[in-house]
């Protein structure tokens, strides 16, 4: 089963609107990862964060590797329509830990 | 340049019968991983291959979950006598070093 937890499960966004989502384990991670699905597609990574604290950008996205290392939050700036999607948070629990443990996702809908 | 691809995209199979699943990696990628997402999860991990080494099949949900990578670039995924809660969609990865790619998947639908 997942062993992280992202909230909310899911939300609705108006077009230049601010969104914010997060994810929480009980468990220490090494890296934390946000990747977009659209359907019908497989995971494409957005962000990767590799130390505790880190505050990370990609355009209009930020991400945060929490200073306890069990949290990660994603905000995405001015959205637009094509930010709808699931977006996952995954994480290596050890430096040596080569397969990704996933959340269960946020889906982000456009609200009409 | 191409990414991961996978075939098929789409298979329905009666309840019982034998699947296979196969996945082309990113040329000259090392590493190749399978999931298996369940509607409204994230990827769960199935496998991990470097190379043509199965180094991890700890993932596998049973004896009926077959996979191979025997020249150590397109690997398969081979169910038995699939079951109904086999149905999902498998994701296939590659990676070089660290980033992992995925292809798009193949829905698995088992009546």
């Amino acid at each position: 089963g997942q062993q992280l937890n992202q909230s909310p499960q899911s939300m609705f966004i108006q077009e230049g609107e601010d969104v914010s989502m997060n994810c929480t384990s009980s468990s220490i991670f090494n890296t934390w990862l946000w990747y977009k699905q659209d359907p019908g597609e497989g995971p494409v990574l957005l962000i990767a964060l590799y130390k505790a604290g880190e505050l990370t950008s990609n355009g209009r996205l930020t991400a945060q590797f929490g200073i306890t290392r069990k949290d990660s939050f994603l905000n995405i700036s001015a959205s637009i329509p094509s930010d709808v999607g699931i977006y996952f948070c995954a994480g290596h629990l050890t430096s040596n830990d080569y397969k990704l443990s996933f959340g269960a996702g946020t889906t982000v809908t456009v609200r009409a | 340049g191409a990414g991961v691809s996978q075939s098929p995209r789409y298979k329905v199979a009666k309840r019982g019968q034998d699947v296979a699943l196969r996945c082309d990696p990113i040329s000259g990628h090392v590493s190749l991983f399978w999931y298996q997402q369940a509607l409204g999860q994230g990827p769960e991990f199935l496998t991990y291959f470097q190379n043509e080494a199965q180094l991890d099949k700890s993932g596998l949900p049973s004896d009926r979950f077959f996979a191979e990578r025997p020249e150590g670039s397109v690997s398969t995924l081979k169910i038995q006598r699939t079951q109904q809660e086999d149905s999902a969609v498998y994701l296939c990865a590659s990676s070089l070093i660290e980033t992992q790619y995925f292809g798009p998947g193949t829905r698995l639908l088992v009546l």
